[in-house]
């Protein structure tokens, strides 16, 4: 898992509320990402981010949001929009982003679950 | 549009034996070609990538993994499989004219499962 901390590790939360999921990096990355993976699905992109205070939309935006104002962290939150937000959430970063051959890396992950 | 597929769910091996987790890409380009491993609630670990040049490519753990341009492939491999191989093996592709920040496409996975 490398210089990538997710945290925390395992995540409750009640219908209605906004959770914010952590994600930092001491590898010096410009791009992080933010992925959702489901069972038998794969991972999908939630969002990314190539440098500070710039992000998009990934394939699954809606119900989640990001900030990157720092270069070593990418918080992802869950609002009450998401609709399904039952899951495994991964963080990755890699040195550069667009038309880059760099490795994604991993964090650890953090499994959410909706009581 | 981009596209990984990985045909199996499940792989089962001998330990001891040969060992190949298949995978299939569509991009419109060039691709960019990666293997991870994922063990139970962990995040994913990078084995190996094909970027250009040789097209049989080493990576950890005595993995190693083949481009096949013409058939579209790039199949995992390892001489002698282990025990503690098993693990979820995800496959995954970005085509080198992507301008969406790197994104990679991932195929579904595939369980490697091996036995003593």
């Amino acid at each position: 898992d490398g210089g990538i901390t997710q945290s925390p590790k395992y995540l409750f939360r009640k219908e209605g509320q906004n959770v914010t999921l952590s994600c930092e990096q001491n590898l010096n990355h410009d791009a992080m990402y933010w992925y959702r993976q489901d069972p038998g699905q794969g991972l999908r992109l939630i969002y990314y981010s190539q440098i500070v205070n710039d992000f998009q939309k990934g394939d699954i935006a809606e119900g989640y949001s990001v900030s990157r104002e720092k270069k070593e962290s990418f918080p992802l939150t869950v609002t009450s929009a998401q609709k399904n937000p039952t899951a495994f959430y991964l963080c990755a970063s890699s040195r550069a982003g667009t038309r880059s051959a760099d490795t994604q890396y991993f964090g650890p992950g953090t499994r959410l679950t909706v009581l | 549009a981009q596209s990984v597929a990985q045909p199996e769910d499940q792989v089962n091996v001998a330990e001891g034996n040969p060992l190949t987790v298949k995978c299939t890409y569509s991009v419109s380009g060039n691709p960019y070609l990666f293997w991870y491993v994922q063990y139970p609630n962990r995040g994913l670990q990078f084995l190996l990538k094909y970027i250009t040049g040789d097209n049989l490519v080493k990576g950890s753990y005595g993995f190693e993994a083949e481009f096949n341009k013409s058939q579209t492939s790039f199949h995992l491999k390892k001489p002698s499989a282990l025990v503690s191989d098993s693990a979820l093996y995800f496959c995954a592709v970005r085509d080198i004219r992507d301008n969406q920040g790197g994104k990679l496409i991932f195929g579904q996975g595939t369980e490697l499962s091996v036995k003593p």
